[in-house]
């Protein structure tokens, strides 16, 4: 079936660093893809999105890259903060459906 | 500010029991999900609706049923729970479009003992 993953589980980085979350997807249908962030005990709140015809998008302190040649999706994140410590998960959208992969934790060491 | 509700946040319930975890949203969104989520551990799709009377099955086998009768409501039902249905659910909505991202709600915590 389809499915979305992550590379790492777990992500440990400094304060003030920049952090790379990695996905890799399986559906090259695939038009539309969503990096979550869900803290615990809450829902996933969106961070930022891209469209299969794009490459990269850039957002407050965040971009997405996109290779459909490897079928990989990656988050970046400049400045890493405490409060950026959470799960984050990548979406793709395929056929009406909204298939999540497996979540990175992130870290952040003061 | 996402508008997308569920209720209750938590619940413990014996097993055997009816339950209904409601769901609802005030975007106008036609699309609306239910995924399950244990502890740490990735989103699965239950079901998923594109709009009113729509239903379909999720990737991953669920015993509960949803309906949607209103655009706006999306409610999950178990007729009979059981201790294998203790997670978290969590119930989304987004628009039509292609760049329409899906907002959640907090999800709702189900303990069956």
């Amino acid at each position: 079936g389809e499915s979305v993953g992550l590379h790492l589980p777990t992500l440990s980085v400094q304060e003030g660093d920049n952090s790379i979350i990695n996905c890799a997807y399986s559906n090259s249908a695939s038009d539309y893809f969503i990096w979550y962030k869900q803290e615990s005990g809450k829902g996933p709140q969106f961070i930022i999105d891209i469209r299969s015809n794009m490459d990269k998008r850039q957002g407050q302190r965040v971009t997405v890259l996109l290779n459909k040649t490897v079928k990989h999706l990656s988050l970046q994140i400049a400045a890493t903060q405490p409060g950026d410590s959470a799960v984050y998960f990548c979406a793709e959208r395929t056929g009406g459906k909204l298939i999540f992969g497996q979540g990175t934790t992130l870290q952040v060491k003061p | 500010e996402a508008d997308i509700y569920q209720t209750p946040r938590y619940l413990v319930i014996g097993t055997g029991k009816k339950i209904t975890l409601e769901c609802s949203q005030t975007m106008g969104h036609d699309k609306m999900y239910w995924y399950q989520q244990d502890p740490g551990m990735e989103l699965h799709l239950i079901h998923y609706s594109y709009g009113v009377n729509s239903t379909e099955k999720g990737d991953l086998s669920s015993e509960s049923t949803v309906s949607r009768i209103r655009t706006e409501h999306f409610p999950l039902t178990l007729e009979s729970a059981r201790p294998s249905h203790t997670s978290q659910y969590l119930c989304a909505s987004s628009g039509y479009s292609i760049g329409s991202e899906a907002f959640f709600g907090q999800g709702t915590r189900l303990t069956v003992v």
